[in-house]
């Protein structure tokens, strides 16, 4: 069976720090991946997906970038935090028209 | 612009009960969409899906339906239960073959026991 994989469970990190949050889906090959972001209160807005390695697509425009340097591996990324990066990430791959979500990850930068 | 809507923020039901959770979009080229359940602090978890060539789909306790017209759809949940309590979240697609979701921004079920 397909399962995903997220990581950090939670993490803070300070203004102007780096980020990298990694994503692994097992069980399935050549996914679509996704990371998406919900504010607090907000619904879930998607920020990039893959559909192949080496192929992102960016949703909005913003300080994260994503990379996906192997078939299964998608990660987020950051060179300088800012405040309003604070949310819960989540990476989700799809399958027959249906998306599955990782635990997701609460970030905090103070 | 939100193209998928949830009008209702949060919803209380009496434990026993149906709840009906609503979801309107404004896309007619969206011809699938899904249901979400989520925790506070965990992923969604996918509840139940419908393709626009159906209007309704059953799984157990839940039940989509899908009024193209209206470009609206509700997921009924027959009979509620406290563990049922959680922010549900419906999600539209068109045809890309990226499978690229659009969320509303979730309706916050309490079943009441």
């Amino acid at each position: 069976s397909q399962t995903i994989h997220q990581w950090p469970a939670t993490l803070v990190q300070p203004v102007g720090s780096p980020l990298s949050l990694e994503c692994t889906v097992e069980g399935t090959s050549n996914p679509n991946l996704y990371w998406y972001r919900q504010a607090a209160g907000r619904g879930l807005q998607l920020l990039f997906y893959s559909v192949g390695i080496g192929q992102i697509s960016s949703e909005v425009p913003q300080n994260l970038s994503a990379s996906r340097p192997q078939d299964r591996q998608f990660i987020l990324s950051s060179k300088k935090l800012l405040l309003s990066d604070s949310g819960f990430y989540l990476c989700a791959w799809s399958g027959k028209n249906i998306q599955y979500f990782g635990a997701g990850t609460r970030l905090s930068v103070l | 612009d939100q193209q998928v809507k949830q009008n209702s923020p949060s919803l209380s039901v009496q434990e026993g009960r149906i709840s009906i959770l609503n979801c309107d979009y404004t896309n007619s080229m969206f011809d699938y969409f899904l249901w979400y359940k989520k925790y506070p602090a965990e992923g969604p978890t996918f509840l139940i899906s419908i393709s626009s060539i159906k209007d309704k789909n059953e799984d157990g306790r839940f039940t989509v339906f899908l009024n193209k017209s209206a470009k609206h759809l509700s997921l009924h949940i027959v009979p509620s239960q406290p563990g049922d309590s959680a922010v549900y979240f419906c999600a539209a697609s068109g045809h890309s073959g990226t499978y690229k979701y659009i969320f509303g921004t979730g309706t916050r079920l309490k079943v009441l026991a």
